[in-house]
């Protein structure tokens, strides 16, 4: 079946370390992002993705940052600048293959990370 | 800064009645719109996208748009319990950027 894996489902860091959280699919989508979301809030957008090789930030990349060398994989890693990492992290893509199809396009979920940092 | 906005609710309905939900969004360019609901501890599903205004019906759920009052609504018939849950709405803004409400909480009593 096709979707997106996010894992490891719960993680558990000290503060002052890195941890990079895996995001992987196999729907051919082009388009990646990865999205926060705090306890009774929305999702936040951190970074963002259209093709390989190319990323943007989004409204709260400070303390992050993400690679794109294949299409299947958007890696993001939670740096020790970020201050306040205890998070609900979601990573999701855009169907299509570009252009204005894909744009409309609603956004496929993988089933998060929850990373708590103490 | 382009925003969506919901009320945060709780909206509390009993059983088999119509939960409205709301959103308002500032992007006046915004072509698509989405509702997602999303239970405690997991990820968004999609419900229904909209493109167009009017009304866009799908099982007992209802979206409506009006793009000149930069406005969204979700209708939710004959709601049950297992309807209970957040409900976010989404804005593709432009390019291939999305941003969400912060959600409304419904609750459904039966």
């Amino acid at each position: 079946d096709g979707g997106i894996t996010q894992s490891p489902k719960y993680l558990f860091r000290k503060e002052g370390q890195n941890v990079t959280l895996s995001c992987e699919q196999n729907l051919n989508h082009d388009a990646m992002y990865w999205y926060r979301q705090d306890p009774g809030q929305g999702l936040r957008l951190i970074y963002y993705s259209q093709i390989v090789n190319d990323f943007q930030k989004g409204d709260i990349a400070e303390g992050y940052s993400v690679s794109r060398e294949k299409k299947e994989s958007f890696p993001l890693t939670v740096t020790s600048a970020q201050k306040n990492p205890t998070a609900f992290y979601l990573c999701a893509s855009r169907g299509g293959t570009g252009g204005s199809s894909s744009y409309n396009s609603p956004l496929h979920f993988g089933n998060g990370t929850r990373l708590t940092v103490t | 800064q382009k925003e969506v906005e919901q009320n945060s609710g709780p909206l509390s309905v009993p059983e088999g009645a119509i939960a409205s939900l709301n959103c308002t969004y500032s992007d006046r360019g915004s072509q698509s719109f989405f509702w997602y609901r999303q239970y405690s501890g997991k990820s968004p599903e999609l419900i229904m996208s909209i493109y167009s205004n009017g009304d866009k019906e799908d099982g007992r759920f209802t979206a409506q748009l009006n793009k000149a009052s930069q406005y969204v609504s979700l209708l939710i018939r004959d709601s049950q319990p297992s309807d209970s849950a957040t409900y976010l709405c989404a804005v593709n803004t432009g390019g291939f950027k999305t941003i969400f409400g912060a959600g409304t909480r419904l609750f459904v009593k039966a």
